[in-house]
């Protein structure tokens, strides 16, 4: 399996600023995603990470509200912008290492006032 | 993506067998059943997939109807710390997004003492 940190852990931030989450995996995988999981609610997918070009982004997300980052095959970042209450949410990083399986990280814990 | 419906809940005693099922009555012959879980704080956790044939691992079994339109995942001896929420999601194999996941509102699964 894979072992998948996440920073931060949690954050409270103010409305009208960003935050910039990142994803560090221990091995080199090809496919790597961002979800979002709102209070009470199971899992969205925001974008597929994307190494060396831009992010594939589902809809209802945008780049310029969750820019996203992979600079090589173990590292990504997702950027949460211009922040209001409703970003509330826990953000989630997944990597596909081998065949068919999902690893999930921990999750980073947003609360924004 | 095809869709799933489970049961919003579902009650176990610990060390007693457990059988959640899911129906997807609109499953295409390309998409594999997936089953992950969630426990409180984490985030979700890979437990067992399958195309056709019943499947097992250490954690669970898979058991697949003939027609495919139903699945059950089976815990063969619940423990407390099996108490999570439960997603059976369909992933297609075909094209380009094979990879993504789709979670529906999934099982809460709680074990008692």
């Amino acid at each position: 399996s894979a072992v998948i940190s996440q920073k931060p852990s949690r954050d409270i931030c103010q409305r009208g600023t960003s935050l910039t989450i990142q994803c560090q995996v221990d091995s080199q995988v090809t496919m790597m995603f961002w979800y979002r999981q709102q209070p009470g609610q199971s899992l969205t997918l925001i974008a597929t990470a994307n190494q060396g070009s831009e992010a594939t982004y589902e809809s209802g997300f945008v780049i310029d509200k969750f820019p996203i980052s992979r600079p090589n095959l173990t590292f990504s970042t997702l950027t949460v912008s211009n922040m209001s209450p409703e970003d509330s949410s826990i953000y989630l990083c997944s990597v596909v290492l081998r065949g068919e399986t999902q690893y999930f990280g921990p999750g980073t814990r947003l609360l924004v006032l | 993506d095809a869709k799933t419906t489970q049961p919003n809940s579902m009650e176990s005693n610990e060390e007693e067998p457990v059988h959640l099922p899911c129906n997807h009555s609109t499953i295409s012959g390309t998409d594999y059943i997936h089953w992950y879980r969630q426990l409180p704080s984490q985030g979700p956790e890979y437990v067992i997939h399958g195309l056709t044939s019943n499947v097992n691992n250490r954690m669970a079994s898979l058991a697949i109807a003939e027609d495919r339109k139903s699945s059950t995942l089976i815990l063969h001896r619940a423990t407390l710390r099996d108490a999570a929420v439960y997603y059976c999601i369909l992933r297609d194999n075909s094209g380009g997004s094979n990879y993504k996941l789709t979670f529906g509102k999934g099982t809460l699964l709680t074990v008692n003492p």
